[in-house]
């Protein structure tokens, strides 16, 4: 079976431009989470989706943005990036919402902001 | 609030050495998962083992096993018969029900084998 895939692997774009990530859990799982890991630090949670609800969270501004589609993927949207915006986007994917369910993660996006 | 604690930023091993890596957690929530990931420096995340709060024995798998001491709310991963592949970011993680099941991250621990 496929594992997560996220797209595009590599982006660079300007400050205030917009950005659009993209993810596709691994087939069967319902529950996607987002995060942001800048350089030298664990990840940040930024969003997760169950069954195409907002189920959390974490502490980002509103220019960042998620949804999750009937198929199960999701995209990750940032408006008005900032230089600070530069990091690798995780994606991760579980079969539910359960504390003892692993995440698996793709291999990210590393976004960068010139 | 729940916290993830890895005091050591680097560590050193000799191949073929076994190695620990630190672990301390708090949280109050009685249900949690306790979780290792590898990211070698490629940037993968890479899910390594995991143990829950009410599981009565430490989890194994392949060389990695868990030394969970629950009292202490420590959950260190041991690596036996390290070898120069494991070189790489971990990091140890925590879910639960009162963090919406969003992984909890501590700042990881760099490791590094030596041949």
């Amino acid at each position: 079976d496929a594992g997560v895939t996220q797209s595009p692997t590599h982006l660079i774009k300007t400050r205030g431009q917009q950005v659009t990530l993209r993810c596709s859990p691994i087939s069967g799982h319902k529950s996607v989470s987002w995060y942001q890991q800048v350089l030298g630090q664990g990840p940040q949670f930024i969003f997760q989706y169950y069954e195409k609800e907002e189920r959390g969270r974490g502490n980002f501004p509103d220019r960042f943005s998620a949804r999750q589609f009937p198929n199960y993927s999701s995209e990750l949207n940032v408006n008005a990036l900032l230089l600070g915006d530069s990091a690798l986007y995780l994606c991760a994917s579980s079969r539910d919402q359960m504390f003892h369910q692993p995440q698996h993660f793709g291999d990210g996006t590393r976004l960068s902001i010139l | 609030a729940q916290k993830i604690t890895q005091t050591q930023p680097g560590m050193f091993v000799q191949e073929k050495e076994a190695v620990t890596l630190d672990c301390t957690y708090d949280t109050s929530d009685p249900s949690y998962g306790l979780f290792w990931y590898k990211q070698p420096s490629s940037g993968e995340m890479i899910f390594l083992i995991y143990q829950g709060s009410y599981d009565q024995q430490n989890a194994t798998e392949g060389r990695y096993s868990l030394n969970f001491q629950k009292a202490r709310k420590s959950a260190n991963l041991v690596i036996s018969a390290s070898q120069l592949g494991d070189s790489a970011m971990y990091f140890c993680a925590m879910s639960a029900m009162d963090s919406n099941y969003q992984l909890i991250w501590g700042a990881g621990t760099k490791l590094i084998i030596k041949p």
